[in-house]
């Protein structure tokens, strides 16, 4: 099947930094990329859309300021978190549609997003 | 979009059958019923998508009836590696939409 990476795997900074996470689609371009966070044992969020090209469509109730995400080709979405706090610290997840296989969704691996 | 109901939590043996079922009333026709299973510090991994009836591959198989309100999910002779949450989900995937995951089942397999 598809691959979806995440980089970094795992990531530790300091109160008030910005810290950017990368999604690709390794062998399949992705128009439309997805944002999860996960909090220790909790199922995952939705946090936003990334649309190739377009501003992307946050859920009710994500700062759109604060989790910055961009999606400047059909292999990369980026999320940025601005001014990190302890609350952050939390796992992101993203995911990437494969229009050849019926929008199938392919999970990437994960980051771990620790604020000290 | 569908919402789905799974059990909380499961505990069973190596080497038995796990069934986890999930309801969703108010699925939609173009819905079709996908099961992720998700481990520790990891992102979900597909394990299983049917439409109706039964679906079986290599890890799983997917038992859906008539009314394709619920979706049962069976997990042939399980090892000590199945345990893991699973999640049920219910979309459309003839075009692009998103996904909403429920709460998952924690499946516990003891020795």
């Amino acid at each position: 099947g598809a691959v979806v990476s995440q980089h970094p795997s795992w990531v530790i900074c300091k109160s008030g930094t910005s810290v950017k996470i990368e999604c690709r689609s390794l062998d399949f371009q992705a128009t439309t990329m997805f944002w999860y966070r996960q909090f220790p044992k909790q199922s995952l969020m939705l946090m936003a859309t990334s649309n190739e090209g377009s501003k992307a469509t946050y859920e009710q109730g994500v700062e759109k300021d604060k989790f910055l995400i961009n999606h400047a080709s059909l292999t990369l979405s980026t999320l940025t978190v601005t001014s990190a706090h302890p609350e952050d610290s939390s796992f992101y997840i993203c995911s990437a549609e494969d229009r050849r296989s019926s929008y199938e969704q392919y999970f990437g691996p994960g980051t771990r997003l620790t604020v000290t | 979009l569908a919402k789905t109901t799974q059990p909380i939590s499961m505990d069973s043996y190596e080497g038995q059958e796990v069934n986890i079922t999930c309801s969703h009333n108010n699925i939609a026709t173009n819905d079709y019923i996908t099961w992720y299973q998700q481990f520790p510090s990891q992102g979900p991994r597909f394990i299983i998508q049917g439409y109706k009836t039964k679906v079986t591959n290599e890890v799983a198989s997917l038992f859906i009836p008539a009314d394709r309100k619920s979706s049962t999910l069976s997990l042939p002779r399980v090892s000590l590696s199945d345990t893991a949450v699973y999640y049920c989900l219910v979309g459309d995937t003839s075009s692009a939409s998103k996904i909403i995951f429920g709460s998952g089942t924690r499946l516990s397999i003891r020795p």
